[in-house]
C-alpha cells in the first residue's frame, strides 16, 4: 500500500528559485528517505532523516521532518537546470526489522527551466 | 561504486510467454527487492528477499514470482505474461546492516511491454 503521498505532483521553476516538495505519510516510521529519478532512469538515493531528527542539510538539499504531523518536506535551493527529475519520498516504517523495505510515495516532476 | 545490474533494459513479450527479469548485485546485500513503477501510482513493491532462498510478498505479488538461488541474483519471473503487466520493473537491493539498510540501490530499470 502506499503511504507517502507528494505534493505538488508537478513543480515548473525558474533556475535559481527554489524549490519545495512536501510528502505526507501514514503510520509510524523509523526514518523517511528522499530519492530522486532522472526520466527512464532508477532512483538514486538522497538523503535520509531518522525519526528523532526534525532537519537535515546535505549541500544544496535540506529535509525536514514532523513527526506529529507526519509530514516531510524537501527543499532544493537555488536550483539548477540538472535538478531536473522526478522526487520521490520513501517511509521505513516501524516494524520492518532488517529488511530496509521502503513504502515509496508517487513522487513530484519538478521541471527546472533555464 | 554500489552496482545493481539488470539484465534487459527493454523487452516486447507476447501474452502468455513466461519471462524472466534478471537482476545482480556487487556489494554483497542481504536485501533484494522488486519493484513495479507505473505513472500515478509510484513504486509497488512486488516481492523482496532478505536472504538467500528466502522471500516474501510484497504489495502486488500476484502474477509475479521470484527466485534467489544465490546471494548476488535476484530473479522475477512472469509466469504467463499479460498486457496488464506492461510496465517497468525495478530491482534494488540493501544492507541488513544496522548502519547499511537505510539506504537502497536501484538498477536502471527494465521497460517491459507485452503484446
Amino acid at each position: 500500500s502506499q503511504q507517502g503521498e507528494e505534493d505538488p505532483q508537478a513543480l515548473s521553476i525558474q533556475e535559481g528559485e527554489n524549490a519545495t516538495m512536501n510528502c505526507s505519510y501514514k503510520t509510524s516510521i523509523n526514518n523517511l528517505q528522499w530519492y530522486r529519478q532522472n526520466s527512464g532512469r532508477g532512483l538514486v538515493h538522497l538523503i535520509l532523516i531518522r525519526s528523532n531528527e526534525r532537519e537535515k542539510h546535505s549541500g544544496r538539499l535540506r529535509v525536514t521532518l514532523d513527526t506529529s504531523k507526519k509530514s516531510s518536506s524537501l527543499l532544493i535551493t537555488a536550483s539548477r537546470a540538472a535538478d531536473t527529475a522526478s522526487y520521490f519520498c520513501a517511509t521505513g516504517p516501524k516494524g520492518s526489522g532488517n529488511t530496509g523495505k521502503l513504502i515509496f510515495g508517487q513522487g513530484t516532476t519538478l521541471q527546472v527551466k533555464p | 561504486d554500489v552496482k545493481v545490474t539488470q539484465s534487459s533494459r527493454y523487452l516486447v513479450k507476447r501474452t502468455g510467454e513466461k519471462v524472466f527479469l534478471e537482476c545482480v548485485q556487487d556489494m554483497d546485500h542481504e536485501n533484494m527487492f522488486w519493484y513495479r513503477q507505473d505513472p500515478g501510482l509510484g513504486l509497488r513493491l512486488i516481492y523482496f528477499s532478505y536472504d538467500v532462498k528466502m522471500k516474501e510478498k510484497g504489495d502486488i505479488p500476484e502474477g509475479y514470482s521470484v527466485s534467489r538461488e544465490k546471494k548476488e541474483r535476484f530473479s522475477l519471473i512472469l509466469e504467463s505474461a499479460s498486457t496488464n503487466q506492461t510496465s517497468m520493473y525495478l530491482c534494488a537491493s540493501s544492507s541488513s546492516s544496522t548502519g547499511g539498510r537505510d539506504t537502497i540501490y536501484f538498477g536502471e530499470g527494465s521497460w517491459l511491454t507485452v503484446v
